[in-house]
């Protein structure tokens, strides 16, 4: 079993809709983080957290939302879906780094959203 | 501003030829790492090799190997003796490692291409 799980892996929906895609891990790590990925702009930050009590924005935050429910588990919504919102959409999970750590990320396998 | 450039948005090279993937990086910290992830056409983030700012030696794990030139800022990917399956999109990503939680940054990508 992936030590990142993320799902829906793909969904279409249409303009307005609110979409919610999930994301558990078994990594035991307190740090996870949403990105989506757009052709030619890399991965860019939505939204992480470090640990329940815990979220902050990243730089492309509006339109979306997020909870985490346990450590375990951090959810993206976008309340009312549009276009350009198309993107996918990856969880991951870090450790905090230090001298034994990299804070390497590790990825879920990622969720392909199409917002017609 | 911390930013992570990779000029080249896409290579070719031959089977069982050496490849250098172009990144070079922007920050005024001291403590960061580097990190190289692989993503193939099903779309998952694999982790391939990470150096530390304050690696003396450059890292290497197995064909890949990154060439750390730090006064020019510079973090190249070397994939010796490149395989067919070594086509996908490489990411280059930077950790700052700041009080009040990790800073990451990904560059936007080159796409690979190895030919029979």
């Amino acid at each position: 079993d992936a030590d990142v799980t993320q799902t829906p892996r793909n969904r279409i929906t249409k303009t307005g809709k609110r979409i919610m895609l999930e994301c558990s891990q078994t990594k035991g790590h307190d740090r996870m983080y949403w990105y989506r990925q757009d052709p030619g702009l890399g991965l860019r930050l939505i939204y992480y957290s470090f640990d329940v009590k815990d979220i902050n924005k990243g730089e492309i935050s509006d339109g979306y939302s997020v909870s985490r429910q346990a450590q375990a588990k951090f959810s993206l919504s976008l309340e009312s879906a549009i276009p350009n919102q198309t993107a996918l959409y990856f969880c991951a999970v870090a450790n905090p780094g230090g001298k034994a750590n990299t804070g390497e990320l590790f990825f879920g396998e990622g969720s392909r959203l199409t917002v017609l | 501003a911390q930013k992570i450039t990779q000029t080249q948005p896409g290579m070719f090279v031959q089977e069982k030829e050496a490849v250098t993937l172009d990144c070079t990086y922007d920050t005024s910290d001291q403590s960061y790492g580097l990190f190289w992830y692989k993503q193939p056409s099903s779309g998952e983030m694999i982790f391939l090799i990470y150096q530390g700012s304050y690696d003396e030696q450059n890292a290497t794990e197995g064909r890949y190997s990154l060439n750390f030139q730090k006064a020019r800022k510079s973090a190249n990917l070397v994939i010796s003796a490149s395989q067919l399956g070594d086509s996908a999109m490489y990411f280059c990503a930077m950790i700052l490692y700041q009080r009040g939680g990790n800073k990451l940054v990904f560059g936007a990508g080159t796409i690979l291409r190895v030919k029979s």
